[in-house]
């Protein structure tokens, strides 16, 4: 049964760096058969795709968020990371990993989340 | 792609049918999948494809497709359905979500 979880700092000053991590159970993050994204949830809100990574480190990300973010992949670690710069209060989300197959578009399975309040 | 779910809340019973509708701004296919998410919790897949059923989910959830307009359908309600439900688009870059339906007891 795959898994994933996200760890990461649970508050973060306003115009600092939000970084997240993911770490995958149960599959390789190397499998070409999976993408690796990350999605939010704002408070009351809906939810909002940031981006998925490949394997190889290919990207594809929200047009919204890519002048500030940056993902990366370590198979070593079977782990996919988020960097999120010069965040606002607007980024206080509920942050998810999840996996999408290849060819495909749905987010399956899901990360239990990660709350990230930027806050002085 | 903007998606807009209605109703955003939706009141009902044990037993009952219920529907949801989720409609794209523009033509998707059929690249819609429709999740379930309870408090506190990470959504989850019940649809995928428009009609797709995951494995594993409950048979009473259905999803169709007429167009642009697209419904989730509940046929008998159980206890453990009253969550929220958001639609998403895969066709095109950037994914998007609807803003959710909240399914509350009656």
């Amino acid at each position: 049964q795959v898994q994933l979880q996200e760890s990461g700092s649970g508050l973060v000053k306003p115009s600092q760096t939000l970084s997240l991590t993911c770490t995958v159970y149960g599959a390789s993050i190397s499998s070409s058969s999976y993408y690796w994204s990350w999605v939010r949830q704002l408070p009351g809100e809906g939810l909002e795709w940031i981006g998925y990574i490949f394997y190889t480190g290919g990207t594809n990300t929200n047009p919204s968020l890519r002048s500030r973010l940056t993902m990366s992949v370590d198979p070593s670690k079977n782990q996919i990371s988020l960097q999120l710069r010069s965040v606002t209060a607007a980024d206080t989300a509920v942050y998810y990993c999840a996996r999408i197959a290849e060819n495909r578009g749905w987010f399956d399975p899901w990360g239990q989340g990660t709350l990230v309040t930027v806050s002085s | 792609i903007r998606m807009t779910q209605s109703p955003s809340t939706l009141s009902a019973s044990v037993g009952d049918r219920v529907t949801m509708t989720c409609r794209a701004s523009q033509s998707i296919s059929s690249d819609l999948a429709w999740y379930q998410q309870k408090p506190g919790k990470a959504p989850s897949l019940l649809i995928y494809g428009a009609s797709g059923l995951k494995s594993g989910a409950p048979s009473r959830f259905s999803g169709s497709r007429a167009g642009t307009e697209f419904t989730l359908t509940i046929s008998s309600l159980q206890p453990d359905d009253f969550a929220t439900y958001y639609c998403q688009q895969y066709t095109t870059y950037p994914y998007t979500f609807g803003q959710g339906t909240k399914l509350e007891i009656e």
